[in-house]
């Protein structure tokens, strides 16, 4: 099976542009949850989709915001990026989420200048 | 509050010696816990999970890890390290009951001196 794949990998973009990160998990999963990655607060979690339903959300701005097709493919979008929004953005699947192993992809290597 | 600690934020180990890192959480149940591993450039890779049985669970690449109740503690080891081992690793819980999302640790940097 392949695994988790994200598109674009590398990004650079400037403060007050919006940006739209892609998501494609293992075939058959269902849950795809992506997570922000920087050296100062670690890897937090943003959201959850399942079903193309938002399950659960981290403590992130209005500004983030994702949605989920119903091949399961997931797209999150950043708009009015901030200097601070520069991290490293990773994409997990998982078959049903919650407990159930999620599988990483590589990331995308957001730089806001 | 409820969090997962790591009291490491950097270990460094000769190659074939010993390792230990620590992992602690702080939850009114006992979460499921994770292990993962992050080398340089590259996402997460699962290592090795407990959701409940024997407290000594085995994992990829050689690591286990045993979960103590008595400790709130779910540290990672390995018997003899190898270059490759060098990374990032972090614990990671999901809360049971509600609100499953996955909480990591800050993390733990490995280093590996010949």
């Amino acid at each position: 099976k392949a695994g988790v794949t994200q598109t674009p990998r590398y990004l650079i973009k400037t403060r007050g542009q919006q940006v739209t990160l892609s998501c494609s998990p293992i075939s058959g999963h269902r849950s795809v949850s992506w997570y922000q990655q920087t050296p100062g607060q670690g890897l937090q979690f943003l959201f959850e989709y399942f079903s193309e339903t938002q399950r659960n959300k981290g403590n992130f701005p209005g500004r983030f915001s994702g949605r989920q097709f119903s091949n399961s493919r997931s797209e999150m979008n950043v708009s009015t990026l901030e200097l601070g929004d520069s991290a490293l953005y990773l994409c997990a699947s998982s078959s049903t989420g919650g407990s159930d192993t999620q599988y990483f992809g590589p990331g995308t290597r957001l730089t806001v200048l | 509050a409820q969090s997962v600690t790591q009291p490491d934020i950097h270990i460094t180990v000769s190659e074939g010696a010993s390792l230990e890192l620590r992992c602690n959480y702080s939850y009114g149940a006992t979460p499921y816990l994770f292990w993962y591993v992050q080398s340089p450039g590259q996402g997460l890779q699962l290592l090795l999970k407990y959701f409940s049985g024997d407290t000594l669970v085995q994992g990829i690449k050689g690591f286990e890890a045993e979960f103590k109740r008595s400790q709130s503690s779910f540290n990672l080891r390995k018997p003899s390290v190898h270059w490759s081992d060098a990374a990032e690793y972090f614990c990671a819980v999901v809360p049971r009951g509600g609100n499953e999302k996955l909480t990591f640790g800050t993390g733990t940097r490995l280093t590996i001196i010949p």
